[in-house]
């Protein structure tokens, strides 16, 4: 079975520049989540889906980012305008439903490099 | 609150030496899961393993163990007679709930482990 895809793999593009990166969730899972890595920050979640609704957006940094999850089988992570601290690795993770209810395994995507210069 | 502690931050060993990742966390849950998971050179993110707190049992899997101590609140992980291919950054990860869908993980800062021919 395909993993988590995540798509483009690296980008580069100047400050100001609009930055949608696209994640595609592995088949079934009704769980969505993205995530940024930085060496200053580590690994943070931004937002996360349910059943392609956004539960918790607290983390994301500021109006400039926005997520979004049309369907069950893809999700965008935007950033517009972007700037130089943008620069990082995003990361997608999803999950099934658990049997029970029961919390089950976040499986990451390859992630994307972004450099903003 | 969720906290995930790797005091640890990096490690260097010889091939075929054993070697321990501690991780401690801290939660206020009394059901729980627990994870490690791998990230080589090459960026992606593995799970290892998912452990639920109702189950202190040791895990062995090939080379790799775990020990989790409800007790002390850690999870610590054991790699035996290490391999160049194990040099890698380790996670441990805590989720906040034990069920429900809007579970999340709290991640440690990891441990970057090196390993020498």
């Amino acid at each position: 079975d395909a993993g988590v895809i995540q798509s483009p793999r690296h980008e580069v593009t100047e400050m100001g520049q609009e930055v949608t990166l696209r994640c595609k969730p592995i088949s079934g899972h009704n769980s969505l989540f993205w995530y940024r890595q930085t060496m200053m920050r580590g690994l943070e979640l931004l937002i996360y889906f349910n059943n392609n609704v956004p539960i918790d957006d607290s983390g994301m940094p500021e109006d400039r980012f926005s997520a979004k999850m049309p369907n069950a089988s893809f999700s965008t992570l935007k950033i517009q305008p972007s700037e130089p601290r943008d620069s990082a690795v995003y990361f997608c993770a999803s999950r099934r439903r658990g049997e029970r209810g029961i919390t089950d395994t976040q499986y990451f995507g390859p992630g994307t490099r972004l450099t903003v210069l | 609150a969720q906290k995930v502690t790797q005091a640890q931050t990096e490690i260097s060993v010889v091939e075929k030496e054993d070697v321990t990742l501690d991780c401690v966390y801290e939660t206020r849950d009394t059901t729980y899961y627990l994870f490690w998971y791998k990230q080589p050179p090459s960026g992606e993110l593995v799970f290892l393993i998912r452990r639920n707190s109702f189950d202190e049992q040791n895990e062995i899997s090939g080379r790799y163990s775990w020990n989790f101590q409800k007790s002390t609140s850690s999870f610590n992980f054991t790699i035996t007679a290490s391999q160049v291919v194990d040099s890698a950054v380790y996670f441990c990860a805590l989720s906040d709930a034990y069920w429900g869908a809007n579970s999340k993980l709290t991640f440690g800062k990891g441990i970057t482990l090196s390993v020498r021919p």
